[in-house]
């Protein structure tokens, strides 16, 4: 149980070109889900987290305007990275939480994105 | 600021050995902390959940320890296998519990030799 389904798994694409990444938990109602990124050899780095049907919270550095965060349901949030660049490029996760508290994160395989 | 700190090298043991792999933490003391397992290219899978009132957590073959004086945990593989092989990575919840948010360390590689 506690399936997250990400695609695309890898996405290849010229510099400015838009892309959405989307998370689906399959099984279970994600209450809130989580963004990250991670560059090789390096951990997981939370870029925002979401709860649906409310805005996305952002951390620290990270720019809302070119990672847009929709939560639109209980079971699907979309990542969309605007006019992306090279520095863009990364391995992106995305997770999802069944209920506040103590809870495990259940992340889907995570999304390749390389920008030419 | 909240660190987190796991063994920064890889760690190599024999096929049939426990693996013990660290988490030391600072600044902080979480309510509780996590471990998940992650393979090349794949998002991380949960392994086990420790409360800081628990000592100790058992799964199968992995054991997880929580020491809140020393703000350290430990995670045991016993009888380790080559499909053990993989990067474990410990989580603790962030400063006053912020909606649950995580933060992790940067892992330990793993692999186990046959």
């Amino acid at each position: 149980g506690a399936v997250v389904s990400q695609h695309p798994s890898w996405v290849i694409c010229k510099s400015g070109t838009s892309v959405k990444i989307e998370c689906r938990s399959l099984d279970f109602q994600a209450t809130t889900m989580f963004w990250y990124r991670q560059f090789p050899k390096q951990s997981l780095m939370l870029m925002a987290t979401s709860n649906e049907g409310s805005k996305a919270t952002y951390e620290q550095g990270v720019e809302k305007d070119k990672f847009l965060i929709n939560h639109a349901s209980l079971t699907l949030s979309t990542l969309t990275v605007t006019s992306a660049h090279p520095e863009d490029s990364s391995f992106y996760i995305c997770s999802g939480r069944i209920a506040s508290g103590n809870q495990p994160q259940h992340f889907g395989d995570g999304t390749r994105l390389s920008i030419l | 600021s909240q660190k987190i700190e796991q063994n920064s090298e890889a760690l190599n043991i024999q096929e049939g050995k426990t693996a013990t792999l660290t988490c030391n933490y600072t600044n902080y003391s979480p309510a509780y902390l996590q471990w998940y397992r992650q393979d090349p290219g794949r998002g991380p899978v949960f392994l086990l959940l420790i409360r800081e009132n628990e000592k100790e957590k058992r799964k199968e073959r992995l054991k997880v320890t929580f020491d809140t004086t020393l703000k350290q945990s430990l995670f045991h593989i016993t009888a380790s296998q080559p499909a053990d092989s993989a990067t474990y990575l410990c989580a603790l919840d962030s400063l006053g519990n912020q909606g649950g948010k995580l933060i992790f360390g940067q892992g330990t590689e793993l692999s186990v030799k046959p």
